[in-house]
């Protein structure tokens, strides 16, 4: 069975300071792959996509992500935070056909000025 | 290019009224559509999908429908509304087999 796994639900960092966003996954298959972003009272947006093409995947607003099937692993990234990155963010695996997609518990953001 | 749209962005309705939130999807043809409710503090849960059509797939057993009346019209309907059914309702869409969701701007139903 499909899972995801985000292994914090709180991360805070300063702004101008590295963005790790950790991402776990258990699939018997090659899934693709999402990292989504929800700003307060908002929809999710499409952050980035893996789907079997090259395994570092890169997004919009400087963040990317690198798929790592030995580890099992999706983590996203950004050199530098913004103060406009403060949001909550979804990891997201499909399933095995392809059409259901399996959601993580979301890790929220926090970027100190 | 694609766009969707979801409404009403808020919503207070009084436990055993009625529900039905819209959801229509443009620039695009036969996509799958999905509703999915988000709790406070929690991650989305699927409450339907729909790859045509007529054809509705329910995830979790509750009060609440949903129809694809069009081939780009989703809605969500509740003959009696619950104090659990306040939440959060995304509606998305995608294009076919791993495509990413696309999602509207939700809809946050305050039911009291």
């Amino acid at each position: 069975a499909q899972s995801v796994t985000q292994l914090d639900s709180h991360v805070s960092v300063s702004e101008g300071t590295p963005v790790l966003l950790r991402c776990n996954y258990s699939s018997s298959y090659s899934p693709s792959l999402f990292w989504y972003v929800q700003h307060p009272n908002k929809g999710l947006q499409l952050l980035l996509k893996y789907t079997s093409a090259a395994t570092l995947v890169k997004g919009i607003n400087g963040f990317e992500a690198e798929f790592k099937k030995s580890e099992t692993s999706f983590h996203l990234t950004k050199p530098s935070a913004h103060m406009s990155d403060a949001a909550e963010y979804f990891c997201v695996v499909t399933s095995n056909t392809g059409n259901q997609f399996y959601f993580g518990t979301g890790t929220s953001l926090t970027v100190i000025p | 290019s694609q766009t969707i749209h979801q409404w009403p962005a808020t919503l207070v309705q009084p436990v055993g009224s009625p529900l039905s939130l819209e959801c229509t999807v443009e620039g695009t043809s036969n996509p799958n559509l999905y509703w999915y409710r988000q709790a406070a503090g929690r991650g989305l849960q699927l409450l339907f999908y729909s790859v045509g059509i007529g054809q509705i797939s329910s995830e979790v057993p509750q009060n609440l429908s949903a129809s694809r009346p069009q081939d780009r019209q989703f809605i969500l309907s509740s003959k009696k509304l619950l104090l659990s059914d306040s939440g959060f309702y995304l509606c998305a869409w995608n294009a076919g087999i791993d495509s990413p969701l696309h999602f509207g701007n939700g809809t946050r139903l305050t039911v009291t």
